[in-house]
């Protein structure tokens, strides 16, 4: 099993481009997540997803979108990048509802916006 | 409003001894607390849990104590290891909230030889 897998590792944006982060689990996760770490932090969550076709905002939404149209991936939309977003973005998948469980987490995403 | 709170950004310790990491929260509703372990360049790991019906769990050489009337819970490893040398990240979640979980700023453990 791959587990959960991201693409690109690495990305250097230019102020006002878009990209999309990719995000993909084989463990037929019901629930995934998407987290930014900035330096010398800990993990805050952007967005998170319950199943295919339903997603909800986390602590940092803005500047972000999200999509879930299967249970395997989990895109994450930068539409307009800014500096503040330059930060290490990790994706997260967890087995179903009802069961309090570990994440699962990618090998990141390190963005930078110059 | 930092809910969880690693107040040791770093400790250093010696091969074989006792490592504790501590950790402190302000939301009384958390009902279910996690210890992840990080490498650089790598995705965290999950290390060992615990729920907030015990005060204890253990696995191996990680220990995870929680004190629910001072919201405060502790990682022990032991003996520690060069290869756990690493970032720790505490993090909380509650039964209600669909697994978020809310991380602590982390704090990097250096073991030397």
């Amino acid at each position: 099993n791959a587990g959960v897998t991201q693409t690109p590792k690495f990305r250097i944006l230019k102020i006002g481009q878009s990209m999309t982060l990719q995000c993909t689990q084989d463990m037929n996760h019901n629930y995934m997540y998407w987290y930014r770490q900035d330096p010398g932090m800990g993990l805050k969550l952007i967005y998170y997803s319950v199943g295919a076709g339903i997603t909800d905002k986390g602590e940092v939404p803005n500047g972000y979108n999200v999509s879930r149209s299967t249970t395997e991936d989990f895109p994450l939309r930068l539409e307009l990048a800014a500096p503040s977003q330059t930060s290490v973005y990790f994706c997260a998948s967890s087995p179903n509802a009802g069961v309090l469980s570990e994440q699962f987490f990618g090998p990141g995403t390190r963005l930078t916006v110059l | 409003d930092q809910q969880v709170k690693q107040n040791s950004p770093s400790l250093s310790v010696q091969e074989g001894r006792i490592s504790i990491l501590n950790c402190d929260y302000t939301n009384s509703m958390f009902d279910y607390f996690l210890w992840y372990k990080k490498y650089p360049a790598e995705g965290p790991t999950f290390l060992i849990s615990i729920s907030s019906i015990k005060d204890k769990n253990e696995d191996g050489r990680f220990t995870v104590f929680l004190n629910k009337s001072a919201k405060h819970l502790s990682l022990h490893i032991v003996p520690s290891q060069p290869g756990d040398s690493a970032v720790y990240f505490c993090a909380a979640t509650r039964r209600q909230a669909g697994n978020k979980l809310t991380f602590g700023g982390g704090t990097r453990v250096l073991v030397k030889p």
